[in-house]
C-alpha cells in the first residue's frame, strides 16, 4: 500500500517555466515532508523539506506549498533551467523518523532548453 | 571528507548465489538505512539501524539480513540470491532519523 502518492510520473517544461510536482499523503502522523533530487547514475540528494506548522517553504527557486487539511504538497521550481533535469521524490515522515521515510515513486523531469 | 561509502558499484550474481554490499560512512551517523530503488517505484526500505548493536526491519526485508557492529560499517547480506532482487540498492546515514539523508552514489544489482 502506497502512503505517499506523487504525480505526474513524467513532466516536460520548458526553459524558464515552472515545473510543479504533486504529493499526497494518508497518514496523518506524518511530521516532515522532504523532497530529493536525483540526477542518473547518483544517489538522491535532499532539495528542501518542510513540517506541517507551515504552508510554505521557498529556498532560492524552490519552494515547498503544504495543505494539511488536505493532506497535500508540491514542490514548484521557478524559472526551470536544463540542470533542472532529474528525479525528483516527495516523501514522509512521522515521529522524527527514526524508522525512515516513505517515498513516492517519483517524477521524471525534462528542462528543454 | 567521503560521506556514504558504497561497494561494489556494480555487480553481477547468478541465481543461488549469495554477497554482501558494504556501506560505510564517516559523519558519525547514527541512523543508517539500506533502501531498493526500482524503476518507477521510487525507493523502498529493506533494514535499518538506529545505533550500533541495533537493527530493525523496514517494508521489504524478505531475502536480506544486516549487522551493524560498529557506527561506521551498515554491510547488506542477500542470501540465495533470486532475480526478484535485480535493483539499485542504497545505502543512507543521517544525524536525527529520517531527517537530512546522506545517501550513498548506489550498488546496482543483477540477478541472472
Amino acid at each position: 500500500q502506497q502512503q505517499v502518492k506523487q504525480s505526474p510520473q513524467s513532466l516536460i517544461v520548458q526553459k524558464g517555466g515552472i515545473s510543479i510536482i504533486n504529493c499526497a499523503y494518508e497518514n496523518t502522523a506524518f511530521d516532515y515532508f522532504p523532497w530529493y533530487q536525483q540526477f542518473p547514475g547518483k544517489g538522491p540528494a535532499l532539495l528542501i523539506a518542510i513540517r506541517p506548522d507551515v504552508s510554505e517553504k521557498k529556498e532560492g527557486r524552490f519552494t515547498i506549498s503544504f495543505n494539511k487539511s488536505a493532506k497535500q504538497f508540491s514542490l514548484h521550481i521557478m524559472d526551470s533551467q536544463p540542470g533542472d533535469s532529474a528525479t525528483y521524490f516527495c516523501a514522509a515522515s512521522s515521529g522524527g523518523g527514526a524508522d525512515g521515510l516513505t517515498f513516492g515513486k517519483g517524477t521524471h523531469l525534462i528542462i528543454q532548453p | 571528507n567521503a560521506g556514504v561509502t558504497q561497494t561494489p558499484k556494480f555487480r553481477i550474481l547468478k541465481i543461488g548465489q549469495s554477497m554482501t554490499l558494504q556501506c560505510t560512512q564517516d559523519m558519525n551517523h547514527n541512523y543508517m538505512y539500506w533502501y531498493r530503488q526500482d524503476p518507477g517505484m521510487g525507493l523502498k526500505l529493506i533494514y535499518y539501524s538506529v545505533g550500533a548493536g541495533i537493527t530493525d526491519k523496514g517494508e521489504v526485508p524478505n531475502g536480506y539480513n544486516v549487522s551493524r557492529s560498529t557506527t561506521e560499517d551498515f554491510p547488506l547480506r542477500l542470501e540465495l540470491a533470486a532475480p526478484s532482487q535485480t535493483s539499485v540498492y542504497f545505502c543512507a546515514s543521517s544525524y536525527q532519523g529520517g531527517h537530512g539523508y546522506t545517501f550513498g552514489s548506489g550498488t546496482r544489482l543483477t540477478v541472472v
